[in-house]
């Protein structure tokens, strides 16, 4: 099983701001499966980015996605008040097909 | 539009069993996997299982091994996940998500909540 370690828990910015959210992988996740996921109170979560790095459609371009193999960013260049939310990573290279803890995104 | 309506949470006793369904229109139910994700009350996302589009390759998590049973009647374009000897922390919304391109979910139901409580 491929565990996902996402950091920091809690991210502090202003709107503005550029904000850098990490997933880290136990192990290589192959062919880049990894995708990223907002989810605010309420609601079930939204596609962000998925093979790392592709915009799902619809999102803004003000995100964004890197990195391969065990280290994943993503990337909101300007924050928009709504982006503040719950972030989620995921792997599907391989079953099980596992979330990172996530990262709450929060107002300073 | 593709569309996932989730049905058959609730209330139910540790030991207990419940039979969750998904209904999906707006696609072509019969060619994509379909997954169950779950999130118990203020945390984060788990995978739960996921079905092929035949039914013939299936996964699940480890903590519901056993215990619970994906499945899925194309003619009738619905997920099903049967959830036998549950427990307190299977208490969850259930989510069901199509698989988008490979395997990561741009579209999900509104989820159910099953609560495992005495």
């Amino acid at each position: 099983e491929i565990v996902l370690t996402q950091s920091p828990g809690t991210l502090s910015l202003s709107p503005g701001e550029r904000a850098t959210l990490s997933c880290r992988a136990s192990q290589s996740v192959s062919s880049n499966y990894l995708a990223w996921y907002q989810q605010k109170p309420g609601q079930a979560p939204r596609l962000l980015i998925y093979g790392a790095s592709s915009r799902a459609p619809g999102i803004a371009d003000r995100f964004s996605g890197g990195g391969s193999g065990t280290d994943f960013t993503l990337t909101i260049s300007r924050l928009e008040p709504e982006d503040f939310a719950m972030y989620y990573c995921q792997q599907y290279a391989s079953s099980p097909r596992t979330f990172g803890q996530g990262t709450k995104l929060e107002i300073k | 539009e593709v569309q996932l309506v989730e049905s058959g949470g609730g209330l139910v006793q540790p030991g207990g069993s419940l039979r969750l369904s998904c209904a999906g229109s707006g696609f072509t139910f019969s060619t994509y996997w379909l997954s169950w994700v779950r999130q118990a009350p203020g945390k984060g996302l788990e995978w739960v299982a996921n079905i092929n589009q035949y039914g013939s390759e299936i996964y699940y998590v480890d903590s519901v091994k056993g215990r619970f049973t994906i499945s899925r009647d194309n003619a009738k374009n619905s997920l099903y996940m049967q959830m036998n000897s549950l427990r307190v922390d299977d208490t969850a919304v259930y989510y069901c998500a199509r698989d988008f391109g490979s395997g990561s979910y741009k579209y999900w139901g509104q989820g159910t909540l099953v609560t495992v409580s005495s």
